[in-house]
């Protein structure tokens, strides 16, 4: 079964402080995609960004990084120069063809890591 | 504007009696999902639509029904709400090898 473990309940950083959230992944597919999306106070889920299995590069968006290592199952998110409307929950996500009936569907989520970014 | 909209955005009930949460999407997309999310529990899946006719369960379905008579709408029904159901829902959608995009969410409290 497949499986997102955010170690990281609960992140308080100053602002423009760099932070990192991690996400540790399991599933047995060789074929799976990588999410993450924001949850801000206001409730709604914003997509971040997907990555798939067979693309191991290292994204660049803004502020935002994502490392994605399949040797560690990790998929760490760090946000530099935090701010304070970067506060929020975030959530890793994994979708596997193996879990979705073939397709890359079904979302499995993590607990989620709450970020507070104090001013 | 591409948006997944949800209604009604907040719904106090008691238990037992019908209600149904409505979701819209106005990207074409083929997939259609509803999640629940629970403090300590985090997002699970309730069901799910592959295209309109299509659907099948996701985690946790007991309780609730979906339809899907057309490609943009996706509806939730609980047939007779009980206070385990209270709960923040979300409804999802995607192109078949896309990001799922999600509606605002519902709040519902079932008394």
């Amino acid at each position: 079964a497949q499986k997102v473990t955010q170690a990281q309940t609960e992140i308080s950083v100053v602002e423009k402080e760099d932070v990192t959230l991690d996400c540790v992944y399991e599933t047995r597919d060789t074929t799976y995609y990588l999410f993450w999306y924001k949850q801000p106070p206001s409730g709604e889920l914003v997509f971040l960004i997907r990555r798939n299995s067979f693309d191991e590069q290292n994204e660049i968006s803004g502020r935002y990084s994502w490392n994605f290592q399949k040797s560690t199952s990790s998929f760490n998110f760090t946000i530099t120069a935090s701010q304070v409307v970067d506060s929020a929950v975030y959530f890793c996500a994994l979708s596997d063809a193996r879990n979705s009936g073939g397709s890359n569907y079904k979302l499995t989520f993590g607990k989620g890591t709450l970020l507070t970014v104090n001013p | 504007e591409a948006q997944v909209t949800q209604n009604p955005r907040y719904l106090i009930t008691v238990t037992g009696k019908k209600l149904t949460v409505t979701c819209s999407q106005n990207m074409n997309h083929e997939y259609m999902s509803w999640y629940r999310q629970d403090p300590g529990l985090g997002l699970r899946q309730i069901y799910y639509s592959m295209n309109v006719e299509v659907t099948d369960k996701g985690d946790v379905p007991e309780g609730y029904k979906v339809s899907r008579k057309e490609k943009r709408n996706f509806p939730l029904i609980l047939e007779s709400p009980s206070p385990n159901q209270t709960s923040l829902y979300f409804c999802a959608s995607s192109f078949t090898s896309g990001p799922q995009y999600f509606g605002a969410g519902t709040r519902l409290s079932v008394l």
